[in-house]
């Protein structure tokens, strides 16, 4: 198992781009989330999708979209990059709320974004 | 809503000693999990332990274990027999009822040689 993988691992964009942070998880979860993480902070979410096809606000969503497109895929979105969005992303899974490991988050490696 | 506060930003301690890491959190719920997180220079974030609130027993992972004060709303987390690989950000985390994982800011554990 490859566990949770996020494409690309570093990316720079100047103000105005746009770009899609891609993540794939192979455990069956059925959540799954996306976080930043600025320097001197933990992370903090921006959006989550509970099960296939909802998809709902954390903490920071402003200036992001995101999409799940499968139960295996999670992608988020920028659509006109910001320097305030200079972070590292971090894409997680979680498997349903009964069973094994149930309420806990599994990370994939992140992704540093830098936005000029 | 819920906060979780690490106090210490940063320790150290010599490698094969033991050290311990405070975490504190608000909550007004009854049913929670905590998790302790670590982060390596890699940023990778992995799961070093993790606590369901209606267990009384404390858990335990190898050389890691917590203290798990309900009452007083206290998480710690003890490292024994420091390794220099333990060296990282360690992130203390609650989960409620909500999906999402609230985070203290992290403490940078050195162990030294």
């Amino acid at each position: 198992n490859a566990g949770v993988t996020q494409t690309p691992k570093f990316q720079v964009l100047k103000t105005g781009q746009s770009m899609t942070l891609q993540c794939a998880q192979d455990m069956n979860h059925n959540s799954m989330y996306w976080y930043r993480q600025d320097p001197g902070m933990g992370l903090r979410l921006i959006y989550y999708s509970a099960s296939e096809g909802t998809t709902d606000k954390g903490e920071v969503p402003n200036g992001y979209n995101v999409s799940r497109l499968n139960k295996r895929e999670f992608s988020l979105r920028l659509e006109s990059a910001a320097p305030s969005q200079t972070s590292v992303y971090f894409c997680a899974s979680s498997p349903a709320l009964t069973g094994t490991g149930r309420g806990t988050q599994y990370f994939g490696p992140g992704t540093r974004l830098l936005v000029l | 809503a819920q906060t979780v506060t690490q106090s210490q930003p940063e320790m150290s301690v010599q490698e094969a000693e033991t050290v311990t890491l405070s975490c504190t959190y608000d909550t007004s719920e009854n049913n929670y999990y905590l998790f302790w997180y670590k982060q390596p220079p890699s940023r990778q974030m992995i799961l070093v332990i993790r606590q369901e609130a209606y267990k009384q027993q404390n858990a335990t992972e190898n050389r890691f274990s917590v203290n798990f004060q309900k009452a007083a709303k206290s998480f710690s987390l003890k490292i024994s027999d420091s390794q220099l690989g333990d060296t990282a950000m360690y992130f203390c985390a609650f989960k409620g009822g909500s999906e999402k994982l609230v985070f203290g800011k992290g403490t940078k554990l050195t162990v030294n040689p």
